[in-house]
Formats: structure tokens, C-alpha cells, sequence
């Protein structure tokens, strides 16, 4: 398996314009996980899914930022409109199912870069 | 609300020595308790866990961490360490066993 692919890599913008960030996670696995990592917040989760229904998105920081799972195989993190202040590294993780006994998979996440 | 302390934000060692870093969690049962390292530019991968039994845990690239529940540490472990080891290394709990709260890290740094 390749792994969890997320795409873009890099991204930079303008303030104001809308931002899709996508996840393709690991085949078989039942949670998804949408993270934000920046300097001075750290790791922070935004929202997870298991089998693609959103079970707790109460880290999306505000009303700008969205996330869905249309199927098991695809997933993305939307904001709009985008900020300075949202500028951070992206990681998406899979895991198959029961959390608790199980690690989660990290993509190799998207920096994302708001001017 | 379960948290994760890791008391030192940096830590500098010098190749082959050894090293131990610290994680405190605060949770009221036993916890589930993991150890990611995240090396520059690339997610998180999962060097060890621990969930019942042998308090002292094996993990991957030759990290050990010992589960204390008295001290409530978990702190990671390592006789020798490599240039290679220079990485960000999150100590993590499992809360309501979906969701893992991550600690804010430790990075490490490694002198030849």
C-alpha cells in the first residue's frame, strides 16, 4: 500500500480565496483524521470520521473551515475564506478500526501558507 | 479532559549517549499511551504503545518506554542514539478510545 497520499504538498494563496486540501487514506481503515500542527498550537486535532461519518468536529476552529468524506477513500479540508492565521501544516491520518489499540498512519501533510 | 505534559521542549545529546525523554499524562483508568517521532518534514510514525501488561515496552529503531503508573510518566527511552534520531518526538494518550491527544513535543537535536 502506498500509504495515506495527501495533496496538494505545498500551497500558497492569497487571504480570502477558498483552499481544498485533500486525503486519500490507507485501503481498509475505518477512521480518518484531519490534524493541524503549527509552532505555537502544536498537534491539533480538527475533526475525525469513522466510515466516513464525521464523529467529532468539535477542534474546527471556526465556521471558514469544512470537512467530508464522500467515500472511504477520499477525503477533504476546505476553508473559506482562507486567513494569515491558518497558515500551518496539514496532516491528514488513517487507522483501521478500534483506535485505542490500533496507531494511526500520517500523510506527509500539507503546508499551507495564507499571504 | 485527559492532557499530556512533555516538561522539555529541547534536548541536545551527544551521539551514543543515551537519552530519556519525559511525558506525564493526567487520566483517572488506564490509559493507552504511544510514543510518535516525526522527523523534519514528514508525518508522524509510531515508535511504540503501550495498553496493559509489561509496564516496559519495546518499540522500533531501539527506543524502549517505561509505564509508571505511581508517577504517571511514560517516558521514552534510548541507550544510544543516532544522528538519525534527531527528530520531533510526541508522547500521546487515547481518550474515550477514538481520539489521541497528542503532547506538544520534544525536539531533539544531536551532536556528532
Amino acid at each position: 500500500d502506498a500509504g495515506v497520499i495527501q495533496s496538494p504538498r505545498h500551497e500558497v494563496t492569497e487571504m480570502g480565496q477558498e483552499v481544498t486540501l485533500r486525503c486519500k487514506p490507507i485501503s481498509g481503515h475505518d477512521y480518518l483524521f484531519w490534524y493541524r500542527q503549527t509552532m505555537m498550537r502544536g498537534l491539533e486535532l480538527l475533526i475525525y470520521f469513522n466510515n466516513n461519518v464525521p464523529i467529532d468536529d468539535s477542534g474546527m476552529p471556526e465556521d471558514r473551515f469544512s470537512a467530508k468524506m464522500p467515500n472511504a477513500s477520499f477525503s477533504t479540508l476546505k476553508i473559506q475564506p482562507s486567513e494569515p492565521r491558518d497558515s500551518a501544516v496539514y496532516f491528514c491520518a488513517s487507522s483501521p478500526e478500534g483506535l485505542a489499540l490500533n496507531e494511526q498512519f500520517f500523510g506527509p501533510g500539507t503546508r499551507l501558507t495564507v499571504l | 479532559a485527559q492532557s499530556v505534559t512533555q516538561p522539555d521542549i529541547h534536548i541536545t545529546v551527544s551521539e551514543g549517549a543515551s537519552l530519556e525523554l519525559r511525558c506525564n499524562y493526567s487520566y483517572g483508568a488506564t490509559p493507552y499511551l504511544f510514543w510518535y517521532v516525526q522527523s523534519p518534514g514528514q508525518g508522524l510514525q509510531l515508535l511504540l504503545k503501550y495498553f496493559s501488561g509489561d509496564t516496559l515496552v519495546q518499540g522500533i529503531k531501539g527506543f524502549e518506554a517505561e509505564f509508571k503508573r505511581s508517577q504517571s510518566s511514560f517516558n521514552l527511552r534510548k541507550p544510544s542514539v543516532h544522528w538519525s534520531d534527531a527528530a520531533e518526538y510526541f508522547c500521546a494518550v487515547v481518550e474515550h478510545y477514538d481520539k489521541v491527544i497528542f503532547g506538544p513535543g520534544t525536539s531533539l537535536s544531536v551532536i556528532p
